[in-house]
């Protein structure tokens, strides 16, 4: 049962548009749900994270969108940049620090 | 930023050795620790999490008499893979955490290949 849902493998975008990876889950406990890069043979870094009680979280050239309702959430990344190239994780918890995670979605941004 | 540490990053075994990962917190307490594997192009699946000096928690279908968790400190969880099989070859990650959510740090992952 994958409670976190990247549908979307990958995802190709030019430099300088903006890239939109989205995640789906049905677990209604989740109130807490974060994004993490990945970069080959390395651990996922942590990116940006959003409570239950927002709707939006904005860090920069990352924003993260949340609707309860539909159980969806999304990353904007704008402008992309060839150095974001990597997979990005959907990730969500319940409460404490145990995260379930979506599939990941591989980012490329052609220069 | 906190740092979590994981040694070997790369290990390749003979069937049926024994592989041990650790994995440590360099500036924090880590009062819990979590074990995932990925393999390739799926998502990380978390196996187990383990609180200082107490027993792992395992998921389900994972099988601990052959995942190994030790959690001696609050600075370094040990996996061991016992009589490894080409199967168990993938991409093990631990993440460390001090407190809350906002304090979950992951290492750099261990890719095992067991030949």
């Amino acid at each position: 049962d994958q409670q976190v849902k990247q549908n979307s493998p990958s995802l190709s975008v030019q430099e300088g548009r903006i890239s939109i990876l989205n995640c789906d889950y049905t677990n209604s406990m989740f109130d807490y749900f974060l994004w993490y890069k990945k970069y080959p043979a390395e651990g996922p870094t942590f990116l940006i994270s959003i409570s239950s009680i927002k709707d939006k979280n904005e860090d920069g050239r990352f924003t993260v969108f949340l609707n309860k309702s539909a159980k969806h959430l999304s990353l904007h990344i704008v402008p992309s940049q060839p150095g974001d190239s990597a997979v990005y994780f959907c990730a969500a918890s319940g409460g404490g620090s145990r995260l379930t995670f979506g599939e990941g979605t591989q980012l490329t941004v052609n220069p | 930023g906190a740092v979590v540490s994981q040694h070997p990053s790369w290990v390749i075994c003979k069937s049926g050795t024994s592989v041990k990962i650790e994995c440590r917190s360099l500036d924090f307490q880590a009062t819990t620790m979590f074990w995932y594997r990925q393999f390739p192009k799926q998502s990380l699946m978390l196996m187990a999490t383990s609180n200082e000096g107490s027993k792992a928690t395992y998921e389900q279908g994972v099988e601990k008499d052959k995942f190994l968790i030790n959690h001696a400190s609050l600075t370094l969880s040990t996996l061991t893979v016992t009589s490894a099989h080409p199967e168990d070859s993938s991409f093990y990650i631990c993440s460390a955490s001090g407190g809350g959510i906002g304090e979950l740090f992951f290492g750099e992952g261990s890719r095992l290949t067991v030949l």
